[in-house]
């Protein structure tokens, strides 16, 4: 009965390899995020997908490709890792409209060495 | 653009005592929703409590409490009779209900230790 699941949780990889983190909700939600939470635990938003199509791209270099194959799903590839791209990266979903909370995925753990 | 300030980073609070967490933003935006999260040391998210700049009441939910303050623009949390597991980490944030794509501006965060 998970609502917004992750996989991997954990993720250890060397510079300059490409790597994915997969995403999947299951509240009927038509919205779905991106956050990257650095070493200081600073949230930011990546992306942001409503019913599949990109609607924020907030400045993340080109490398980070979401993908929504369907309004349940919305995957992060990574290209060409960086040792700046070591965070934690949250999946979140919500409905599209109102003060409605976010709901956040358990978190991705990237290292980059 | 938005903007979250959380000004105390770390605090200590007595085991069955209240505790007040700071929040100011600026925002030029009319209406907006103020959020306010834990993030136990486990890492998960956890969504605690909501506010909507034209609620005329403030929020409560069970042991947390908003104190919205427009005028001031802050939106402080209240946790009443602390326990041993509100320890986290607590980020205020903000979202501009005009604005694409449901963006959440964040706090920076104040770290949370209760004792016993």
């Amino acid at each position: 009965d998970t609502a917004v699941s992750q996989t991997p949780k954990y993720l250890v990889t060397q510079m300059g390899n490409d790597k994915s983190i997969k995403c999947e909700q299951n509240l009927g939600h038509d919205t779905m995020y991106w956050y990257k939470q650095d070493s200081k635990k600073f949230l930011k938003i990546m992306f942001s997908y409503n019913n599949k199509e990109l609607i924020i791209n907030e400045t993340v270099p080109n490398r980070f490709s979401p993908k929504s194959p369907d309004k349940a799903h919305l995957n992060l590839h990574i290209n060409s890792l960086e040792l700046g791209d070591s965070a934690v990266y949250f999946c979140a979903s919500s409905f599209p409209t109102g003060g409605v909370e976010q709901f956040f995925g358990p978190g991705t753990r990237l290292t980059v060495l | 653009a938005q903007k979250i300030t959380q000004t105390q980073p770390g605090m200590f609070v007595q085991e069955k005592e209240a505790v007040t967490l700071d929040c100011t933003y600026d925002t030029s935006d009319p209406s907006y929703g103020l959020f306010w999260y834990k993030q136990p040391s486990s890492g998960e998210m956890i969504f605690l409590i909501y506010q909507g700049s034209y609620d005329q009441q403030n929020a409560t939910e069970g042991r947390y409490s908003l104190n919205f303050q427009k005028a001031r623009k802050s939106a402080n949390l209240v946790i009443s009779a602390s326990q041993l597991g509100d320890s986290a980490m607590y980020f205020c944030a903000m979202r501009p209900f005009k604005a694409a794509g449901n963006k959440l501006t964040f706090g920076g965060g104040t770290r949370v230790l209760v004792k016993p």
